[in-house]
């Protein structure tokens, strides 16, 4: 298995643009998360998902951010427009059920930075 | 609500050095509790884990005991190398909740290892 695959590894775009960044979740998990990790605010959840449905977007910043899950292997998570303060590593991680015996897979992460 | 406090860091030690990382917890219901590992550059890593009180979860030369009555899950390794260099995160899951469960993480503690 390839594990979580996400893209692009690195983005680098301009205040004002919209920027998505993708997920491809291990075949058979039904639960998918977003994270996004800074210095100054450690990892938080933003947004999950069990079997494509999102359960729980409250750690979704502002309405600049939304995410979609339109089928079991594949999630994107957009911002538009963006800010300088939205620069930081986005995960995606996903789990089969609760993740609770196995816990959650992480991918490498994409690192945003808005200039 | 549910909460996983830390020790401050950052953990500078020589190799061979014995390692304690703290962590404790605030939860409502039964948690499950981890620890995961993120090296640079990379996603974060399941480490050990432990679904019920006393249970001691191992891996990698690394150990953590569930202990209900202080609430915590400290981590410990005997003799550390260098390729333990990495940032160290605690979590918790409330089985409680169900489907909806998710993963508290704590601020995570970089540690460096010294040959």
């Amino acid at each position: 298995d390839a594990g979580v695959i996400q893209s692009p590894r690195h983005e680098v775009t301009e205040m004002g643009q919209e920027v998505t960044l993708r997920c491809k979740p291990i075949s058979g998990h039904n639960s998918l998360f977003w994270y996004r990790q800074t210095m100054m605010r450690g990892l938080e959840l933003l947004i999950y998902f069990n079997n494509n449905v999102p359960i729980d977007d409250s750690g979704m910043p502002e309405d600049r951010f939304s995410a979609k899950m339109p089928n079991a292997s594949f999630s994107t998570l957009k911002i538009q427009p963006s800010e300088p303060r939205d620069s930081a590593v986005y995960f995606c991680a996903s789990s089969f059920g609760d993740g609770l015996n196995y816990g959650y897979t992480f991918g490498s992460g994409t690192r945003l930075t808005v200039v | 609500g549910n909460s996983v406090t830390q020790m401050e860091g950052p953990v500078t030690l020589s190799e061979e050095a014995f390692l304690t990382i703290n962590c404790t917890y605030t939860a409502t219901g039964y948690p499950s509790l981890f620890w995961y590992v993120q090296y640079p550059g990379e996603g974060l890593q399941l480490l050990l884990k432990a679904t019920k009180a006393d249970d001691k979860g191992s891996n990698k030369g690394f150990e953590a005991t569930y202990r209900k009555e202080t609430t915590s899950f400290h981590l410990e390794k005997g003799s550390v190398q260098v390729s333990d260099s990495a940032v160290y995160f605690c979590a918790l899951s409330d089985r409680g909740a169900g489907a909806n469960s998710k993963l508290t993480f704590g601020k995570g503690i970089t540690l460096s290892v010294r040959p």
